[in-house]
């Protein structure tokens, strides 16, 4: 079964500095995708940013971009320029279009906190 | 508009009195999946659904039910609430499929629920 791992719980950043968020994942699957969510006080679930397995060019949408590194099946999300607004729970998701055939299981989340 | 549309947001229910969780998309998807939320432990999925009358079990799928005799509607069900299903609620949906389209996905606006 596949797995998702974030093993930061907490993560604090200064105000217009960066932060790296961690994400790990167990998967014998090869054509999946992975996704960075945003989860603000309001608890809705916001879509940061996607990356398809087989596309070797790491994602970037404005100032979140992500370390994706295949054979280390490791997912990493890098927030430059940290605003207050920032501040949320992090949760890393996977998506095989394997065996699995498009389940979308999280990890337990990191929580960020940003400081003025 | 597309929606996911959940139904309670809220409730505050006894022990063993059987309650649904209502959820409808209206955007025509297959997959469906329900997920709980609680500190430290990130997403759990409980059951999900590829397509009608197609259903299976997440990681906590003990106490609760699931069907989908219609492809906009994945109810979850409560037989005999206990205090541990206090938690809140999170239902899904996406497309199947590869690319965007099959990888954008919808949740609803997630089901706070206490069991006393």
């Amino acid at each position: 079964a596949q797995t998702v791992t974030q093993s930061q719980p907490e993560m604090s950043v200064q105000e217009a500095e960066t932060v790296t968020l961690s994400c790990t994942y167990d998967t014998s699957e090869s054509d999946y995708y992975l996704f960075w969510y945003k989860q603000p006080p309001s608890r809705q679930m916001i879509l940061v940013i996607r990356q398809e397995a087989y596309k070797q060019q790491n994602a970037t949408e404005n100032r979140f971009s992500v370390n994706f590194q295949k054979a280390a099946k490791s997912f990493s999300l890098k927030i430059s320029d940290s605003q207050l607004g920032d501040a949320a729970m992090y949760f890393c998701a996977y998506r095989s279009f394997g065996g699995s055939q498009g389940n979308l299981i999280f990890g337990k989340g990191t929580k960020l906190s940003v400081k003025p | 508009e597309a929606q996911v549309t959940q139904n309670p947001r809220y409730l505050i229910t006894v022990t063993g009195k059987k309650l649904t969780v209502t959820c409808s998309q209206n955007m025509n998807h297959e997959y469906m999946s329900w997920y709980r939320q609680d500190p430290g432990l990130g997403l759990r999925q409980i059951y999900y659904s590829m397509n009608v009358e197609v259903t299976d079990k997440g990681d906590v799928p003990e106490g609760y039910k699931v069907s989908r005799k219609e492809k906009r509607n994945f109810p979850l069900i409560l037989e005999s609430p206990s205090p541990n299903q206090t938690s809140l609620y999170f239902c899904a949906s996406s497309p199947r499929g590869r690319g965007i389209a099959g990888n954008t996905i919808y949740f609803g606006e997630g089901s706070w629920l206490t069991v006393v």
